[in-house]
């Protein structure tokens, strides 16, 4: 079945702490992942793609494929980090996205 | 870059009424969009897929006399909920996919708020 979990529903850090959310998937392919963001009372917005493998907004994930695992890193949240953020995955056969329950990042002054 | 327009962005009508959300793709064509709903503090679950010039594809447990789709254009797709109950209040949100970069991430509307009372 294809599944992609975040186990965390809140997670709260102090401005400048490292920053994980995590991210598991379940899929029987080659998976196409990425990491949305939705900052409050905004359109959700992609923040970044396994395929491009580039840094948005200081934010990096890596795709692991031993532990089907996508997390999202940043090395030193700020506060405009705030928002949900959603792991979803490419699948089915005309391409939709599975989504993430999501995780709510707040950042702390 | 390419933009969705969800509209109306919030409605609140009563119970028996039918709603009418609109979801346009303002600088692409697409040949294929995706309606999600949203609960409360819940994910997005994709209701179904719309197809330009073709029946709209239902997830399992959507009902597809509830929630009529019609992808009239390449750049409009519709999403009626019929005979609207309040247990069908949630946050509608719309994705569409450029019809000329079929690689590229799905692009979002703003969702509408719905409310039946």
């Amino acid at each position: 079945a294809q599944r992609v979990t975040q186990p965390e529903k809140l997670l709260s850090v102090f401005k400048g702490a490292p920053v994980e959310l995590k991210c598991n998937y379940s899929y029987s392919g080659s998976p196409e992942l990425f990491w949305y963001v939705q900052y409050s009372r905004q359109r959700l917005q992609l923040l970044l793609r396994h395929i491009s493998r580039e840094s948005i907004k200081g934010f990096t994930a890596d795709l692991n494929k031993g532990e089907t695992s996508f997390h999202l890193k940043k090395p030193f949240a700020q506060e405009e980090d705030s928002a949900m953020y959603y792991c979803a995955l490419r699948g089915g056969s005309q391409g939709n996205l599975i989504f993430g329950k999501g995780t709510k990042l707040s950042v702390k002054p | 870059g390419a933009v969705v327009s969800q509209h109306p962005s919030w409605v609140i009508c009563k119970s028996g009424t039918s709603v009418k959300i609109e979801c346009r793709s303002l600088d692409f064509q697409a040949t294929t969009m995706f309606w999600y709903r949203q609960f409360p503090k819940q994910s997005l679950m994709l209701m179904a897929t719309s197809n330009e010039g073709s029946k709209a594809t239902y997830e399992q447990g959507v009902e597809k006399d509830k929630f009529l789709i019609n992808h009239a254009s390449l750049t409009l797709s519709t999403l009626t909920v019929t005979s609207a109950h309040p247990e069908d209040s949630s946050f509608y949100i719309c994705s569409a996919r450029d019809r000329d970069r079929a690689g590229q991430p799905q692009h979002f509307g703003d969702g509408t708020r719905l409310s039946i009372l």
